[in-house]
């Protein structure tokens, strides 16, 4: 059974470009959430996908966009980059939209 | 402001002490998870709580959910160098249907 693998690891853009970040979640599980980490702080929710539909959604605005497919694995889409969206990007999966959360190893994103 | 509020921020400690971290809230949680994340990586879970007043150990580390639901505590015992990272409460409170992570305690614990 392999767990949460997110691609790319690492990413340098550059201001007003678009990011598509992927995961792909573990074996059986159906729900995909996405989280934004600063440094030296928490993650904050920016969306879940349940059965290929979202599921609730932090606040991030519009330009922060998401699909599932239909194999459960997700993407996140980030438009018009801006230099806080520097952070560590982190997909997790879990086998309900209420069951415990296991996390892949994260995006990290420089923007310049 | 932060729906989990974790104190301490921050935590240096010589290997073999005892420590404990808190998790609070003004809101009730069905359950609450803790997490273990080190730089680099996404957070590992080590337990999720359920019941109010509720009590699980995992070898050296100790968890409680308060018994209104609302906070929730890890207390460490002899800690080690391995214990070192960024510790995380989290949960979805009874009306959210999002997952909040508070805010982390950096533990630093010298050899």
């Amino acid at each position: 059974e392999t767990g949460v693998t997110q691609s790319p690891t690492h990413l340098i853009k550059t201001r007003g470009q678009q990011v598509t970040l992927r995961c792909s979640s573990q074996s059986g599980h159906n729900t995909v959430s996405w989280y934004q980490q600063a440094l030296g702080q928490g993650p904050q929710f920016i969306f879940q996908y349940y059965r290929e539909e979202e599921n609730g959604r932090g606040n991030f605005p519009p330009r922060f966009s998401g699909l599932q497919f239909p194999n459960y694995s997700s993407e996140l889409n980030v438009n018009a980059l801006e230099l806080d969206d520097s952070a560590l990007y982190l997909c997790a999966s879990s086998l309900s939209h209420k069951n415990e959360q296991f996390f892949g190893p994260g995006t990290r994103l420089t923007v310049l | 402001t932060q729906l989990l509020e974790q104190s301490p921020q921050f935590l240096s400690i010589q290997e073999g002490e005892n420590l404990t971290v808190y998790c609070n809230s003004s809101s009730v949680f069905s359950s609450l998870q803790w997490y273990r994340q080190e730089p680099g990586e996404g957070p590992v879970l080590l337990v999720t709580v359920v019941t109010g007043g509720e009590v699980k150990k995992l070898k050296r580390l100790t968890f409680q959910f308060g018994d209104a639901r609302k906070d929730s505590s890890l207390h460490i015992t002899a800690a080690q160098p391995g214990d070192t990272g960024l510790y995380l409460c989290a949960g979805i409170p009874y009306n959210f249907n999002k997952f909040y992570f508070g805010s982390g305690t950096k533990l630093n614990v010298k050899p």
